[in-house]
This record gives structure tokens, C-alpha cells and sequence, in this order.
């Protein structure tokens, strides 16, 4: 089944600006457009960037995601203690005819 | 507002089957199709399957082809997966969630933990 990669972890200290990647391929990032989610522990994930960089409604600006070929970002600026969660990036795939995900990273607010 | 409420925790023995429910408010039930996803513990989502509510077709991942078993109601806006021959594998949450643009979720009930043992 198709993946998509992210880096298992990620750090930063508060007030700092963190990237996560999502590498994918041309049947999903390639030609499909990006989600990510937050997922606090114990709880549903969130989304929290939708179409690559579009925010929903209450989630913060310091939040965004761009898109670039079969890769994604996600950048977290103004790093705060309650960012501490793991973050997914999902595509649509079309080998698939359904979502894929990435295995997740794990960020930590030191 | 949109929400997703799903059914309780569940223990089931191997080789059993368990149906999850999740119902929907606050839209058109039917304008949206519907995923299930799961999470066992440690791992990453993983898409199940996903449902039209229009018209009732589903789409199976090719992992759980065969166990899973998607279907509505659209008198109670209510989506059910059903899992059989169970397995310990299988203990995870089990979400479902409404997709939106690119067809991907949007919203997610809160989730519903499936454990499998003897």
C-alpha cells in the first residue's frame, strides 16, 4: 500500500518556526492536493491545514502548508507547549482509490 | 455544526465480528461521502474503506477487502463498518470522518476502540 513519508520526530523550543515534510509520489502528492492533521494524545485527530494551505475556520495562522511536485510542508511558527502532538500529512491516492497517510511525527516543545 | 458520533468501546474474542456505528449531524447527511480509518496502537492511520451516501457504493482498501463492510442509513444519517474474523491485529481505534475538498477527511468522530483478544 502506498505511504506517505514523514520524519518520525521533530523539536523546537517555544517562539521558534518548525517544518515537517511529507514526501510522496505522483499517484498522490503528485496530482492530489494535502491535508494535515493534529493528534493529541488520547484523542481524534484535527484538521488543521486543508487543499495544501488553506486553514479552517479557529485553527491559528501560525500554522500554514505549501506544496511543491510530490512533497508537502507543514511550518508551526511561534512555537507553543500545546503544539506538542503528532502531526499527519494525508493525500488522496489514485492507484488506491483512497486516502493515504504518513506514519506521523512526533513533535516535542523542549 | 458538524458532528460525528460514534458507538462504544468494544472486546470481542478472535474470529468474532463488531459493527461500529457513527452517526452524523448538522449537514446533508447524503452530500457526503464517509471514511472509516483506523489507528492501531503506535501505528499510523490507515484507511479502511469509504461510502457514498447518496447512492450506498463503497470502495474497500485491499488490506481489509473481504472482512469490511461499510453501509448507511440515511433514515437515522448513520454509517456502520462491520469487521469479521477478528484478529489481534485488529485491536485499534476506529474512526470514522467525513471527507470534504479532495476527498479526504475533514471531520472525525471521536473514535472507537476495538480490542481483540481470547
Amino acid at each position: 500500500q502506498s505511504v506517505l513519508t514523514q520524519p518520525p520526530s521533530a523539536s523546537g523550543t517555544p517562539g521558534q518556526r518548525v517544518t515537517i515534510s511529507c514526501s510522496g509520489s505522483s499517484s498522490n502528492i503528485g496530482t492530489n492536493t494535502v491535508n494535515w492533521y493534529q493528534q493529541l494524545p488520547g484523542t481524534a485527530p484535527k484538521l488543521l491545514i486543508y487543499s495544501n494551505n488553506q486553514r479552517p475556520s479557529g485553527v491559528p495562522d501560525r500554522f500554514s502548508g505549501s506544496k511543491s511536485g510530490t512533497s508537502a510542508s507543514l511550518a508551526i511558527s511561534g512555537l507553543q507547549s500545546e503544539d506538542e502532538a503528532d502531526y499527519y500529512c494525508a493525500a488522496w491516492d489514485d492507484s488506491l482509490n483512497g486516502p493515504v497517510f504518513g506514519g506521523g511525527t512526533r513533535l516535542t516543545v523542549l | 455544526q458538524v458532528q460525528l458520533v460514534q458507538s462504544g468501546t468494544e472486546v470481542k474474542k478472535p474470529g468474532a465480528s463488531v459493527k461500529v456505528s457513527c452517526k452524523a449531524s448538522g449537514y446533508t447527511f447524503t452530500n457526503y461521502a464517509m471514511l472509516w480509518v483506523c489507528q492501531a496502537p503506535g501505528q499510523r492511520l490507515e484507511w479502511m474503506g469509504w461510502i457514498n451516501t447518496g447512492n450506498g457504493n463503497t470502495k474497500y482498501s485491499q488490506k481489509f477487502q473481504g472482512r469490511v463492510t461499510i453501509t448507511r442509513d440515511t433514515s437515522a444519517s448513520t454509517v456502520y463498518m462491520e469487521l469479521s474474523s477478528l484478529r489481534s491485529e485488529d485491536t485499534a481505534v476506529y474512526y470514522c470522518a467525513r471527507v470534504s475538498s479532495g476527498w479526504l477527511p475533514y471531520y472525525w468522530g471521536q473514535g472507537t476502540l476495538v480490542s481483540v483478544s481470547s
